[in-house]
């Protein structure tokens, strides 16, 4: 059980394209998914925290303009890269936690694969 | 600023031997701390999960232990096989409305046959 799927799992595309990477819970609800980037040899770093039904919760630094955010449904959660360059380049990795999971928000986060971009 | 050091950043190792993998966090405030493994292509799977209560968990040949006090922890990984090679990472939560984990950079490990 708990398994989160990312799809695609890499993508190569042009700068200036934008890129959508859908973030699924396949077998529990998660009001709250998370988004973290990481660089090679960089730790994990949170992006943005996805809630149901409400606008995303952006850490500092991050563009919320160009990293839009979608969390349309207790299974769903989608990152865009808009207008990509090759600085966004990175490893994309989605997160949800369960509802009603034994200890509550943040405590357990199920990750999906990733998502490898590559802008040309 | 919460900051989270794994040491050391490689670790190559034959079958069989009994290892250690080091975590440490600047501030000891934490809710609690996770070991991660991390696999190419394949996310994070989460090995342990201690609570800021408790000093240790264990799953098989896994063994985490927590201080706290000393903001470290290990992660003892006895009789090393081949497949145990991939990422681990640890991560820290502090709490908080926002589920943010604070990860290290990880360390890499090499079990060789």
């Amino acid at each position: 059980g708990a398994v989160v799927s990312q799809h695609p799992s890499w993508v190569i595309c042009k700068s200036g394209t934008s890129v959508k990477i859908e973030c699924r819970s396949l077998d529990f609800q998660a009001t709250t998914m998370f988004w973290y980037r990481q660089f090679p040899k960089q730790s994990l770093m949170l992006m943005a925290t996805s809630n149901e039904g409400s606008k995303a919760t952006y850490e500092q630094g991050v563009e919320k303009d160009k990293f839009l955010i979608n969390h349309a449904s207790l299974t769903l959660s989608t990152l865009t890269v808009t207008s990509a360059h090759p600085e966004d380049s990175s490893f994309y990795i989605c997160s949800a936690t369960l509802i009603g999971g034994p200890y509550g928000i943040g405590e357990t986060q199920y990750f999906g694969p990733g998502t490898r971009l590559l802008v040309l | 600023k919460q900051e989270v050091t794994q040491i050391p950043a490689a670790l190559s190792v034959p079958e069989g031997e009994n290892l250690v993998l080091n975590c440490s966090f600047t501030d000891s405030a934490i809710y609690n701390l996770q070991w991660f493994r991390q696999d190419p292509g394949k996310g994070l799977t989460s090995l342990l999960l201690i609570q800021s209560s408790q000093r240790e968990q264990t799953s098989g040949r896994l063994n985490a232990s927590l201080d706290k006090s000393s903001g470290r922890s290990t992660l003892y990984i006895a009789a090393s096989q081949p497949g145990d090679s991939a990422t681990y990472l640890c991560a820290v939560f502090y709490g908080g409305s926002q589920g943010n984990l604070i990860f290290g950079k990880g360390t890499k490990l090499s079990v060789k046959p």
